[in-house]
């Protein structure tokens, strides 16, 4: 079945560095990959996602690569902020409509003042 | 627009006892999944619900299941309860055809 591995499970930043966490899929037949944003005690937040069909995206200081051939994406938050502080998943699927999401084991996030 | 809503928030039983979760999806959605998701750990698809059916289903045994209403609310159900159990369970949904999931503040279930 599909298997994510998600590195690195803790990262620490100072405010205003940059942060990039990648993730490795098995599954060469997954087409769609989102990232998700837990802080404590919280839902889990859809933050960006990536089709197979682009090898980027940006949403302000969030960005995401795919390298469908070495079949890793990775998240990148620039400019980070303390409020950036929390466990980010990423996440793959293959089909649309009744797909089901499998899961990174997640990194912790912190960033400090 | 309301997001998707799910109850209890918390809840505690004990070994042997069942439960049932409920999730409302949000507006305009029309698919339900289910996740474990177990302390320090990645959310783990249970099943997804569809047109009152269940579609897919993950590596988790007979004593979860589950049930779709014609307002597309849903509801996990566990029985026969184990210590393993306990996890935070998070309802997500989506629009058939969509690959967005949105999830819900999840229901925190302690078995002891």
């Amino acid at each position: 079945g599909e298997n994510v591995e998600q590195h690195p499970s803790t990262l620490s930043v100072q405010e205003g560095d940059s942060a990039v966490i990648k993730c490795t899929y098995s599954d060469s037949a997954s087409n769609y990959f989102p990232w998700y944003k837990q802080e404590l005690g919280k839902r889990p937040q859809l933050i960006i996602d990536i089709r197979s069909n682009v090898g980027e995206k940006k949403d302000q200081r969030i960005a995401v690569t795919l390298n469908k051939t070495a079949k890793h994406f990775s998240l990148h938050i620039t400019e980070t902020q303390p409020e950036d502080s929390a466990v980010y998943f990423c996440a793959a699927t293959r089909n649309t409509g009744f797909q089901k999401l499998v899961f990174g084991t997640g990194t912790r996030l912190l960033v400090s003042p | 627009d309301a997001g998707v809503t799910q109850s209890p928030t918390h809840l505690i039983k004990t070994r042997g006892q069942q439960v049932t979760l409920r999730c409302s999806p949000k507006s305009g959605h029309d698919t339900v999944s289910w996740y474990q998701q177990a302390l320090g750990q990645g959310p783990q698809f249970i099943f997804q619900y569809y047109e009152e059916e269940e579609r897919q289903r993950g590596n988790f045994p007979d004593r979860f299941s589950g049930h779709q209403f014609p307002n597309y609310s849903s509801e996990l159900n566990v029985n026969a309860l184990l210590l393993g159990d306990s996890a935070l369970y998070l309802c997500a949904s989506t629009i058939s055809g969509r690959y967005e999931q949105y999830f819900g503040p999840g229901t925190r279930l302690t078995v002891t």
